[in-house]
């Protein structure tokens, strides 16, 4: 069964340090999304990708998040430099069609970052 | 963001039906309602979704209230492998907005 792939699956790291984080989507999905999930709470939407480009960004913390998707296909998520607020794991997602109204998101296990 | 209201935690007896409720009374017409869950250390996973009709499927069913303001997911026989945290969802604007969930205890 296919599967959205991420890595690492584990990150520990200094604060004022860089971090990254890589998805590759499920082959033929165009949508690809990044959320992040503090521990006890819902995954929250960072970015969301439509082929090579962004459709949202507006929850990302532009000063020192960044995230690309170049070839429309895997995604890069990045941090710098990371802050202790920053721990939490992060989620990759995507779908096949842009709106999730008729579809539904796959989800891969996630990348937990520790900022030290 | 479409708001939805579920409860904090919850519990059911193994192999007993379980019913999760979830109010949303400033749904628009055009609002899906959405169920995921996360089981422990997993990304979440999708099971259900609906607009108006009631909708079965191989994990669960969808109840949907008739004027579209509160949703029930049923689960027919839970096991302990469904101990997860349920999330209900309205998409809009082509987003999947998570909100805190319901804690959902399977007891031996």
């Amino acid at each position: 069964e296919a599967e959205v792939a991420q890595s690492p699956r584990y990150k520990i790291t200094e604060k004022s340090q860089a971090v990254a984080f890589w998805c590759d989507p499920i082959s033929g999905h165009a949508t690809l999304y990044w959320y992040r999930q503090i521990l006890g709470q819902g995954p929250e939407l960072l970015v969301q990708f439509q082929d090579e480009s962004v459709v949202d960004d507006s929850q990302l913390p532009k000063d020192r998040f960044s995230a690309e998707r170049l070839k429309g296909v895997d995604s890069t998520l990045k941090i710098q430099p990371a802050e202790l607020g920053d721990s939490a794991m992060y989620l990759c997602a995507s779908s096949l069609v842009l709106i999730p109204n008729t579809g539904e998101l796959f989800f891969g296990e996630g990348s937990r970052l520790t900022v030290l | 963001d479409a708001k939805t209201t579920q409860p904090n935690s919850m519990e059911s007896n193994e192999e007993e039906p379980v019913h999760l409720p979830c109010n949303h009374s400033t749904i628009s017409g055009t609002d899906y309602i959405h169920w995921y869950r996360q089981l422990p250390s997993q990304g979440p996973e999708y099971v259900i979704h609906g607009l108006t009709s009631n909708v079965n499927n191989r994990m669960a069913s969808l109840a949907i209230a008739e004027d579209r303001k509160s949703s029930t997911l049923i689960l027919h026989r839970a096991t302990l492998r469904d101990a997860a945290v349920y999330y209900c969802i309205l998409s809009r604007d082509d987003k999947i907005i998570f909100g805190k969930g319901t804690r959902l205890h399977i007891l031996p």
